[in-house]
């Protein structure tokens, strides 16, 4: 079965660029999540959307922008990147949330700053 | 806003030796408890979704019930290959989509 693909599956940056991460949801599955997950931590959500819309917004900085394209697929642009960004960050897709549906998530992009 | 809470932080068994893992949550009327399974360097794999008190649901060797204040994972006779890290997630109905997790149990089977 088809599964949530992100890419890059690493990422290396210097402080202060820029990175973007794609996410391919599930065939059928309209809805997108973004997650943060540092070392040892609980994922932190960060945003989503529903039908190429923001859906709803966690705890994304004010550096950080996405958005979902017609073909349901999702970027997240980060820029001004600084230390405490490095972290793995996981895309999920569900259904339209208002039906409850559970998330699936993908392998996620190990994003490392120096 | 959502809280989740899990304990204990780590469990360390003896293969065939069965134990429980708990979520303890607060939200504003839940929409949702989810567990799901993560592997070192890998997403979370989903296991189960419960939605109202006294539901349970089984997979395997894992069953999970719901309270209204809590959710246990009771794992019957493990493997090493259950092995990972349980995370317990909420949605709630405060009209978050993005699920709230709990900081996760790392679950070790000694063979």
């Amino acid at each position: 079965a088809a599964g949530v693909i992100q890419s890059p599956r690493h990422l290396i940056k210097e402080k202060r660029e820029t990175a973007t991460l794609k996410c391919y949801p599930i065939p059928r599955h309209d809805t997108v999540y973004w997650y943060q997950q540092g070392p040892g931590q609980d994922p932190q959500f960060l945003i989503s959307f529903y039908e190429k819309m923001q859906s709803d917004k966690g705890s994304i900085p004010d550096r950080f922008s996405a958005q979902q394209f017609s073909d349901y697929h999702s970027e997240l642009n980060m820029s001004s990147l600084e230390l405490g960004d490095s972290a793995l960050y996981f895309c999920a897709s569900s259904l339209d949330p208002g039906a409850n549906e559970k998330l699936f998530f993908g392998s996620g992009t190990q994003l490392s700053v120096l | 806003e959502d809280q989740v809470t899990q304990s204990p932080e780590a469990l360390r068994l003896q293969e065939g030796e069965s134990s429980s893992l708990n979520c303890s949550y607060t939200v504003s009327g839940l929409r949702g408890l989810f567990w799901y399974r993560q592997d070192p360097g890998k997403g979370p794999e989903f296991l189960f979704t419960l939605y109202s008190a006294g539901e349970e649901k089984e997979k395997e060797r894992l069953k999970a019930t719901l309270t209204k204040k809590e959710s246990f994972l009771h794992i019957t006779a493990p493997k090493p290959e259950d092995s990972a890290t349980y995370l317990c997630a909420v949605r709630s109905g405060g009209g978050a989509d993005g699920l709230t997790f709990g900081k996760g149990t790392h679950l070790i089977i000694q063979p």
